[in-house]
């Protein structure tokens, strides 16, 4: 089956450690996004990549990096410079970028916890 | 800029009776519009979007939305809620593009018996 998966689901950190999430899909989308999502805050957009190689900072990157070397892989590391990393992380994918018929689709997300 | 407010944090409903979520946007030309839901711990599903066309749209497991222009809203609605619809909803708002899409703050629905 065409999806997005996460992992791992659930993700233990130490202070000052830096920690990578996967995020890998076979639908053959252009396009990948990271959200971050906090209680009452909805969700806020880390980084997107349109195209392989390429990737821009979205509302809130400070704290946070990402590669884009395959289609298919879009991970993100959240390093030591990031005060507040404890929370939910989406990845998502969609098929036609700056367009209005884009749609996109959504991993199932990692849980990340500073201890 | 865009944006999208969502008025109600919390809705209990019970099971059988109609449902009706708030959304609000702001944006200056003609918007697309989403509904997403999310059960606990789970990533966000596609319930129905508007681009343009037909003001009512409708959507997976029963839902629909009507987009008005004159009031800025895009609500979510159904007229028989169902234990399994408890999750939390969101709206978004976009341009060009989903980099550009905003998403309210959620509205989470509770379902009684």
């Amino acid at each position: 089956d065409g999806g997005i998966t996460q992992s791992p689901k659930y993700l233990f950190r130490k202070e000052g450690q830096n920690v990578t999430l996967s995020c890998e899909q076979n639908l053959n989308h252009d396009a990948m996004y990271w959200y971050r999502q906090d209680p009452g805050q909805g969700l806020r957009l880390i980084y997107y990549s349109q195209i392989v190689n390429d990737f821009q900072k979205g509302d809130i990157a400070e704290g946070y990096s990402v590669s884009r070397e395959k289609k298919e892989s879009f991970p993100l590391t959240v390093t030591s410079a990031q005060k507040n990393p404890t929370a939910f992380y989406l990845c998502a994918s969609s098929s036609r970028p700056g367009t209005r018929t884009d749609e996109a689709f959504f991993g199932q997300g990692t849980r990340l916890t500073v201890v | 800029a865009q944006s999208v407010t969502q008025p109600d944090i919390h809705i209990t409903v019970s099971e059988g009776a109609s449902l009706e979520l708030r959304c609000n946007y702001s944006y200056g030309a003609t918007p697309y519009l989403f509904w997403y839901v999310q059960s606990p711990g789970q990533g966000l599903q596609l319930l129905l979007k508007y681009f343009s066309g037909d003001t009512l749209v409708q959507g997976i497991k029963g839902f629909e939305a009507e987009f008005k222009r004159s009031q800025s809203s895009f609500n979510l609605r159904k007229p028989s809620v169902h234990w399994s619809d408890a999750a939390e909803y969101f709206c978004a708002v976009g341009a060009t593009g989903f980099q550009k899409l905003v998403f309210g703050t959620g509205t989470r629905l509770l379902v009684s018996p």
